[in-house]
């Protein structure tokens, strides 16, 4: 199985802050990696597939980087809205894992 | 615009057999670029891939679950169907339904819906 790890597990954010989360997989996976964003008591919604590919309709302060074992997502000003929590998950294999989630609340 | 809506008992009895139904409309099951997954969240918790299903009937599992699910299509009712034997509490879950894409991430979710195990 591939390992997801992301860091921080939570943060706290002004509105305007520039947000970086950082997602590790245990292996190599190239850029087969996607980023979701996920509300209390909603589906998630996808933000990024392929690293750095921003998914139709999602905003650009968003935005994905990094490739084989580290990647980024990054929103360049937070927005009352983005409170919310993060995952990160690989497609490299046919068993498909997700990072543990990221928490951003409000400072 | 594709839409998918999972269906079932929101209540299952430990070490029966939990059942669950995909349907999705605004687009045909049978396309060629995706696969059809199923995806849990434990109350609090994190997410956990349970499996996927192409129209043709390819599946793959997640190792952990996979003595205990299977996944079924149906493409003349544009659904596909989820089972989990012996179930025990751990569980409990809302389960989603997705469009998966190893290249396009899983970009079309049902709104989930809640199982408890528990007699």
């Amino acid at each position: 199985d591939i390992q997801m790890t992301q860091s921080p597990s939570s943060l706290s954010a002004s509105v305007g802050d520039r947000v970086t989360i950082t997602c590790r997989a245990s292996q190599s996976i190239s850029s087969y990696l996607n980023w979701y964003q996920q509300k209390p008591g909603k589906a998630p919604k996808l933000l990024i597939y392929a690293a750095s590919s921003l998914q139709s309709g999602v905003p650009s302060r968003f935005s994905g980087s990094g490739s084989g074992t580290d990647f980024t997502l990054t929103i360049s000003s937070l927005q009352p809205e983005d409170f919310a929590t993060y995952y990160c998950q690989q497609s490299y294999s046919t068993f498909p894992t997700f990072g543990p989630g990221t928490k951003v609340d409000i400072k | 615009q594709l839409q998918l809506q999972e269906s079932g008992p929101g209540l299952v009895k430990p070490s029966e057999t939990l059942s669950l139904t995909c349907t999705v409309s605004g687009g045909s099951i049978s396309s060629s670029s995706y696969y059809w997954g199923w995806i849990r969240q434990p109350p609090g918790k994190g997410l956990e891939w349970i499996g996927s299903i192409y129209y043709s009937g390819s599946t793959y599992y997640n190792p952990s679950l996979k003595s205990r699910v299977t996944i079924s299509v149906d493409t003349s009712k544009n659904q596909f169907s989820l089972k989990l034997s012996s179930v025990t509490a751990a569980d409990t879950a809302v389960y989603y339904c997705a469009r998966q894409a190893t290249d396009y991430g899983d970009d079309y979710w049902g709104q989930g819906t809640l199982v408890t195990v528990s007699s």
